[in-house]
């Protein structure tokens, strides 16, 4: 059974800290989203990359914020330092080739920053 | 003017019911367009997607597009409990960017 993984699924952490985010997409898919959502600005996409290589980070803060994919198996999402309003949930997706249209969300990490 | 526009709802129907939901969006050149669902806790999930103006039907869902009104929606036919969820519009414009979500309540 295919499916995006996604961990922690929940994560609780104090102001300043760092928080790391891991994503496993679905095996022979290239194309890796990283999603936030809140109940007040919805579903927006912070960067996304294909064939390990970011190709549009223009939704991520970058003083605190990055994302890497070490390998094809891999995409993670850092918050240096964490901060109240970064509590959210945050999906990653993935997508075969230039097919971004058909998108698999993972089941999503809880973040709250206390 | 958000670029995806829904009405947040909640959009309260009878089972067996037809529940519509709605969108807009602002960029003319916007050229497909997609539904996901979303149960409470869960993640997004594609249920339908529309290129062209007119209808597509899948089952008990009809996707419409209306480019000249910049107008897409989701019917669902014959309404079952199971149906609610929130229903999130989404419109491709190089990555897609997603309405608020539409809250839709099915009672039996």
């Amino acid at each position: 059974d295919a499916r995006v993984t996604q961990t922690p699924r929940d994560k609780v952490t104090e102001m300043g800290q760092e928080v790391t985010m891991r994503c496993q997409p679905i095996l022979g898919h290239n194309t890796v989203f990283w999603y936030r959502q809140t109940m007040m600005q919805g579903l927006e996409l912070l960067a996304y990359f294909r064939n390990r290589a970011p190709l549009d980070d223009s939704g991520m803060p970058k003083d605190r914020f990055s994302a890497e994919m070490p390998d094809a198996t891999l995409a993670t999402l850092k918050i240096q330092p964490s901060e109240p309003r970064d509590s959210a949930v945050y999906f990653c997706a993935s997508a075969w080739g230039n097919v971004i249209d058909t998108q698999y969300f993972g089941p999503g990490t809880r973040l709250t920053v206390l | 003017q958000k670029e995806v526009e829904q009405n947040s709802g909640p959009l309260s129907v009878p089972e067996g019911a037809i529940a519509s939901l709605n969108c807009t969006y602002s960029d003319r050149g916007s050229q497909s367009f997609f539904w996901y669902r979303q149960y409470s806790g869960k993640s997004p999930e594609l249920i339908m997607f529309i290129y062209s103006n007119g209808d597509k039907e899948d089952g008990r869902f009809t996707a419409q597009l209306n480019k000249a009104s910049q107008y897409v929606s989701l019917l669902i036919r014959d309404s079952q409990p199971s149906d609610s969820a929130t229903y999130l519009c989404a419109v491709m414009r190089g990555k897609l960017i997603f309405g608020q979500g539409t809250e839709l309540s099915v009672k039996p």
